[in-house]
């Protein structure tokens, strides 16, 4: 049982390049969420799904795009890479949305847009 | 706004005791979650507060006042390798977290 696992663990873009971040987890969570952090701020919503097919905006989607055609993955993508995308991704997530479920939290994908 | 409020780092012996307070103005509230954050690594899940009181689990204890907006996190019988950040975050009226910036534990021998 691996959890919430993140593909890749690093990356380096340069300015207007544009890559996928990939998602899995085996725990057949229905709610799967993207967060970005950056230093001295708390994990902000980037996009989120309730289901498989479904996804929706979350507190900063500009600039990202995501996708969740099976139920235990969940893609993020950016289009055209901008310096102000540099920061830690965390995949995340939960059984449910509505309840006291916490959300478990992939390792992270360290992206740095020079 | 919403707002979510913890001290950005405190200093603690190893052995002793630690609280880390965290104050809350959202809208709407479904629940209030602490998560463990070492350097580098993914939040891992801690506690869950819902109703006003104490939640106690081993070492770690977490009390929420709702009409205060307000809740701690209690580390007793501190060690090393709780040296972390300690994540508040609390679910709002639609079911979303909203997170705190984090609080920097630092354990001294």
């Amino acid at each position: 049982n691996a959890g919430v696992t993140q593909t890749p663990k690093f990356r380096v873009l340069k300015t207007g390049q544009s890559m996928t971040l990939l998602c899995a987890q085996d725990m057949n969570h229905e709610y799967m969420y993207w967060y970005r952090q950056d230093p001295g701020m708390g994990l902000r919503l980037i996009h989120y799904s309730v289901g498989e097919g479904t996804t929706a905006k979350g507190e900063v989607p500009d600039g990202y795009n995501v996708s969740r055609l099976k139920k235990q993955n969940f893609l993020l993508g950016l289009e055209s890479a901008a310096p102000s995308q540099t920061s830690v991704y965390f995949c995340a997530s939960s059984e449910t949305g509505t309840s006291s479920h916490p959300q478990y939290f992939g390792p992270g994908t360290r992206l740095t847009v020079l | 706004g919403q707002n979510i409020d913890q001290p950005t780092e405190m200093t603690a012996t190893e052995g002793a005791i630690v609280q880390i307070n965290c104050t809350y103005q959202t809208s709407g509230f479904n629940g209030l979650f602490w998560y463990q954050q070492h350097a580098g690594e993914a939040p891992t899940f801690l506690s869950y507060n819902v109703l006003d009181g104490l939640e106690e689990k081993g070492r770690f204890s977490s009390f929420l006042s709702r009409s205060k907006g307000y809740s701690y996190l209690l580390l007793k019988e501190l060690q090393m390798k709780d040296s972390a950040s300690y994540l508040c975050a609390v679910k709002d009226s639609n079911y979303q977290l909203i997170w705190g910036a984090g609080t920097k534990l630092i354990i001294k021998p």
